[in-house]
């Protein structure tokens, strides 16, 4: 059974405290990683997507990182605006989307 | 249309009643998925359709729980003798093409069994 689990649960950073986000899975071939962020009350949104190790994709202070076992969201000079729940996701064979629980972020002024 | 639609935004029923939820994809995505959120958890996966093809239902809770869509239009997921467990925000994902592209969410549908 396909398996995600993000670390840590919840962080709190000092705006400008750079930091990262990790996910961790265990799929039987992996067709793509996706990592969204949603807001209160709202659906998630699309962030990135990562389809093979040693992928990189980058998005104003957000960089996102795969490996053949997780991926990180690294987080460069947070504001507060960047203050939500991040998401990860992983596509396997039968395009099914698994979710992790998701890191709730807050990033203080 | 613009993104994925649901309706309504918020129900609030009464234990043991049947709630139907609405979701509008976007045009063309043949791709439609259905998940559960529980108040602070992560989604959980409910059912997806992918065109034609039979979808897979297998995340589906109970019985209680269907959906149905019609070619790669409208979906509904419907729930019978809803329970309080069943609280949740019910959320929709569309995608043009499984496997090739990131799915687009709609804001969700808040159920508040009573």
């Amino acid at each position: 059974e396909d398996q995600v689990t993000q670390s840590p649960e919840a962080l709190r950073l000092q705006e400008g405290e750079s930091s990262s986000l990790n996910c961790s899975y265990t799929v039987s071939g992996l067709r793509g990683l996706f990592w969204y962020r949603q807001d209160p009350g709202k659906g998630p949104e699309f962030l990135f997507t990562l389809y093979s190790a040693g992928e990189e994709k980058e998005k104003e202070r957000l960089k996102a990182t795969l490996t053949k076992k997780e991926s990180f969201l690294h987080i460069t000079a947070p504001k507060p605006e960047d203050s939500a729940t991040y998401l990860c996701a992983v596509e396997t064979s039968g395009s099914r989307l698994t979710f992790g629980e998701g890191t709730q972020l807050t990033v203080n002024p | 249309g613009a993104g994925v639609s649901q309706s309504p935004s918020n129900k609030v029923t009464e234990k043991g009643k049947d709630v139907e939820l609405r979701c509008d994809p976007i045009s063309g995505h043949t791709a439609l998925y259905w998940y559960r959120q529980r108040l602070g958890q992560g989604l959980e996966f409910l059912i997806y359709f992918q065109g034609n093809s039979a979808p897979d239902k297998s995340g589906l809770p109970s019985d209680r729980f269907s959906a149905e869509r019609t070619g790669e239009s409208v979906s509904t997921l419907t729930i019978q003798r809803t329970q309080q467990e069943d609280s949740a925000v019910y959320l929709c994902a569309s995608r043009s093409q499984a496997g090739t592209t990131e799915a687009f969410f709609g804001q969700g549908t808040r159920l508040t069994v009573v």
